[in-house]
């Protein structure tokens, strides 16, 4: 069993919806929560971190922590086609000690 | 544009035979790791290194070998190559040794034949 588990989709939603991407992890002792975007043929770039459990909110983008049910959620609101890629949840469990654990990333297409 | 620079874009090379890939970090920063991202394994972290000296090692096999030089650009050594080692390798930089915020350059693609 994988220590990160994500939907590989692809997950096609229509212009304006809002889009729900979900990882669950193994590993209790994973602390750190990042959320990174990838472009076909780009390299990944970060979206959302966030530390422990909890909500963080960046403009359309709100991420979720719920370290009781070992599950982070990424929402997107007013989804763009702009939007479309791959979406890759990551975690790391020690300060100093930068080993992330990346899921294998959820395909998202949003169309006009 | 992440300000990572890796080189080369692509590389086609057959069984067996050994390749260097290179990695420049952003102006500023210390550290670098490197990832190997296939379809089937997902990106899997494989060495970091921070002014030069090694950091942590993840699933890196004995085969692969990094450093960091001392104007911090780093290069990956992949030898006695697989078929299975083709895959997109990524090179990543934050300013400090511990640091959420990687920056990824654009990878290079290996294909091994």
């Amino acid at each position: 069993q994988k220590e990160v588990e994500q939907d590989p989709g692809p997950l096609s939603v229509p212009e304006g919806a809002i889009v729900s991407l979900n990882c669950t992890y193994s590993n209790s002792a994973f602390q750190y929560f990042m959320w990174y975007r990838q472009y076909s043929r780009k390299g990944p770039e970060l979206l959302m971190y966030t530390y422990s459990s909890g909500n963080k909110e960046d403009g359309r983008f709100t991420a979720q922590v719920d370290k009781s049910s070992k599950y982070i959620s990424l929402f997107i609101r007013d989804s763009q086609p702009s939007d479309s890629a791959t979406y890759l949840c990551a975690m790391s469990a020690i300060v100093g000690f930068q080993k992330l654990v990346f899921g294998t990333g959820t395909r998202l297409l949003v169309s006009p | 544009d992440s300000g990572v620079t890796q080189t080369p874009k692509h590389l086609i090379t057959a069984t067996g035979q050994r390749v260097t890939l290179r990695c420049s970090p952003r102006s500023g920063d210390l550290s670098v790791y490197w990832y190997q991202q296939s379809l089937d394994q997902g990106l899997q972290f494989l060495i970091q290194y921070y002014n030069g000296e090694e950091r942590a090692k993840g699933n890196i096999l004995e085969r692969f070998s990094a450093q960091q030089f001392p104007d911090l650009h780093s290069e990956l050594n992949l030898s006695s190559l697989e078929l299975g080692d083709s895959a997109l390798y990524f090179c990543a930089s934050s300013p400090g040794d511990f640091s959420y915020e990687q920056y990824f350059g654009p990878g290079t693609r290996l294909t091994v034949t």
